[in-house]
């Protein structure tokens, strides 16, 4: 159990263009998911948290206009990169909380590589 | 200083050996302690949970140090399964779903 998708997985972009990557949980319902950021042999950065229903909270230093953040139902949400630029190319992660789960234990998704040229 | 602290590594060691990785983090709320895996690419999978009174599952042993600060990992009689980068994780009081990571520390298990 507690499965959590993301598509697309890899992604190859235009500078400017804008990009959207979908976190599902699939066999859970998920109040709260987690967006993060990880540049090669660096950590994951966490960049804003979704909450269902309600707006994103953005971590400090990510433009929430730049990272739109969608969380329209409790096993979607979405994160777009709006005119991209190749400083953005990164690995995405998702990941997600079982709603009613306390604690710090997180599932993740596989992850979308974008690179934009 | 960074909140979560890990020696990137990598770690090189024989199959069977004994490995201990450190980590120190920063923040004195820290409230909840994990030790995370992630292999080259992939996204990173809970391998275990860390607590003061030590834990243990099958060759990995974690430890907390609440004193010092401190969080260890443990695995004995590797594997070359075991290869991977190892996470050290902690939330802070009062934020309890945010999961601060450190930049982890590389282990490559040979034969």
């Amino acid at each position: 159990g507690a499965v959590v998708s993301q598509h697309p997985s890899w992604v190859i972009c235009k500078s400017g263009t804008s990009v959207k990557i979908e976190c599902r949980s699939l066999d859970f319902q998920a109040t709260t998911m987690f967006w993060y950021r990880q540049f090669p042999k660096q950590s994951l950065m966490l960049m804003a948290t979704s909450n269902e229903g309600s707006k994103a909270t953005y971590e400090q230093g990510v433009e929430k206009d730049k990272f739109l953040i969608n969380h329209a139902s409790l096993t979607l949400s979405t994160l777009t990169v709006t005119s991209a630029h190749p400083e953005d190319s990164s690995f995405y992660i998702c990941s997600a909380r079982v709603k009613g789960q306390g604690g710090g234990e997180q599932y993740f998704g596989p992850g979308t590589r974008l690179t934009v040229t | 200083r960074k909140e979560v602290e890990q020696d990137p590594g990598p770690f090189n060691v024989p199959e069977g050996a004994t490995v201990a990785f450190n980590c120190t983090y920063s923040n004195s709320a820290s409230q909840s302690f994990f030790w995370y895996r992630q292999d080259c690419r992939k996204e990173p999978k809970l391998l275990m949970s860390v607590y003061s009174s030590g834990n243990e599952d099958g060759r990995f042993t974690a430890q907390l140090n609440r004193a010092s600060q401190y969080i260890s990992l443990l695995i004995r009689d590797s594997k070359l399964s075991d290869s991977a980068t190892y996470l050290c994780v902690v939330t802070i009081t009062g934020t309890a779903s945010k999961l601060t990571f450190g930049t982890g520390t590389r282990l490559q298990v040979t034969l």
